[in-house]
């Protein structure tokens, strides 16, 4: 089945300093992939939807110079963290809809950020 | 606003009984809606997706059901294992762009 892969599963980084997560479809090709945030005993907000080719489009709130989204091909999207600060530690959790299969998304493993 | 509240946020149910999970929602038409589960520490793996035009679906042990004039969907597990103790969310969605609810903990006791 699709299976999206998603590194790093944890990083820490220094305030000040940007990080930056890689969603990669493995099997199939995601010309739309979703980037989330989760906080602990809440529900995942989506934060951005990445479109291959062209750009992001943010949810009202989210601030597009402090992440950074590239989806450069069909099976890679990565969100760059810049300019890292402690309120930024999170759960992200990226996605990709695989038309082909079950229709559902399909979500990669998560990365647990911390910033100290 | 759109809402999606699910039951509960933790539920107790004793293994080999059926756990019935809630998912309500207002100010919304969703297309479909989606049931997922979500282990500690780890991204939501899909479990079943239901269209607005249908009732219930059926897969191996889950079953779910959709009605849009309550604005409401069931979920359940029946002969409930204790593998199954994870978090299950409730996902609305209409074309490419899906909420979802905070998720219900269900706990399975052997």
């Amino acid at each position: 089945g699709a299976v999206v892969s998603q590194h790093p599963s944890r990083v820490i980084c220094k305030s000040g300093t940007s990080v930056k997560i890689e969603c990669r479809s493995l099997d199939f090709q995601a010309t739309t992939m979703f980037w989330y945030r989760q906080f602990p005993k809440k529900s995942l907000m989506l934060m951005a939807t990445s479109n291959e080719g062209s750009k992001a489009t943010y949810e009202q709130g989210v601030e597009k110079d402090k992440f950074l989204i590239n989806h450069a091909s069909l099976t890679l999207s990565t969100l760059t963290v810049t300019s890292a600060h402690p309120e930024d530690s999170s759960f992200y959790i990226c996605s990709a809809r695989d038309y082909q299969g079950h229709y559902g998304y399909t979500f990669g493993s998560g990365t647990r950020l911390t910033v100290v | 606003s759109q809402k999606i509240e699910q039951n509960s946020e933790a539920l107790n149910i004793q293994e080999g009984k059926t756990a019935t999970l809630t998912c309500n929602y207002t100010n919304y038409s969703p297309a479909y809606l989606q049931w997922y589960r979500q282990d500690p520490g780890r991204g939501p793996v899909f479990l079943l997706l239901i269209r607005e035009n249908e009732k219930e679906k059926r897969k191996e042990r889950l079953k779910v059901t959709f009605d849009t004039t309550l604005k409401q969907s069931l979920f359940h597990i029946t002969a409930s294992q204790p593998a199954d103790s994870a978090t299950y969310l409730c996902a609305l969605g209409r074309d490419d762009k899906i909420i979802f609810g905070k998720g219900t903990r269900l706990h399975i006791l052997p």
